[in-house]
């Protein structure tokens, strides 16, 4: 039943190591987000895909990257990751258009550790 | 986006409602109120959302004042899995979500 599906759940890497952490959705939703959320910290928007059109927010840093190959999945690659990275990553979806203002639907987020 | 103003922490008994406050006294005309929540080690779960009327649905019921600054999440009858975190958001559209601090609901046996 999982529509939005992050794999894996849990994600431990060496300090700068690259890491990449993948989601999928079964929705056929045009737009894709990546939150990040720290211990004790609300979601906080990284970028988001809508369609193909690649968002980034003003303050994410460089070393966070995106990847949408298709509509079904969406990659986040840290590609020098600090111990200030470790948190939970959270993917989500949402149909956009004209219509009435849709919801966004999260997978349940991969917990990434840094050694 | 909008800001909005959430009580830190609420307490409610098992079977009772909870009912949970959110001021957002700067709203704009074409601006949504959502709610979420997000129970411990999972990604946050959509409630409900409205943009003038009160909404229902099988979940909880949203109640915006007619000025529109404030709104009230109601859930009718909280069991224990509704423990959580509650986020009241206000923005636009979809595109982007600013989560604030929330409320932590802990219902109470």
């Amino acid at each position: 039943d999982a529509m939005v599906i992050q794999n894996p759940r849990y994600q431990v890497t060496q300090f700068g190591k690259p890491v990449t952490l993948s989601c999928s959705q079964t929705l056929n939703h045009n737009v894709m987000y990546w939150y990040q959320q720290k211990s004790s910290q609300a979601p906080k928007l990284l970028f988001h895909y809508y369609d193909k059109d690649f968002n980034n927010e003003a303050d994410t840093p460089d070393n966070f990257q995106s990847r949408r190959p298709n509509t079904s999945f969406c990659f986040l690659d840290i590609r020098s990751p600090g111990l200030g990275d470790a948190a939970m990553y959270l993917c989500a979806t949402s149909r956009s258009g004209w219509e009435r203002s849709q919801p966004q639907h999260f997978g349940d987020g991969t917990r990434l550790s840094i050694l | 986006d909008a800001k909005t103003t959430q009580p830190p922490s609420m307490d409610c008994a098992e079977g009772r409602a909870a009912n949970l406050p959110c001021n957002h006294s700067t709203i704009s005309g074409n601006e949504y109120v959502y709610w979420y929540r997000q129970i411990h080690s999972q990604g946050p779960q959509y409630i409900i959302h409205g943009l003038k009327n009160n909404e229902t649905n099988e979940m909880a019921s949203l109640i915006i004042t007619e000025d529109r600054k404030s709104s009230t999440l109601i859930l009718p009858h909280a069991t224990l899995r509704d423990t959580a975190v509650y986020y009241c958001i206000v923005t636009f559209g979809n595109e982007k979500l600013t989560f604030g601090t929330g409320t932590r609901l802990t219902i109470i046996p």
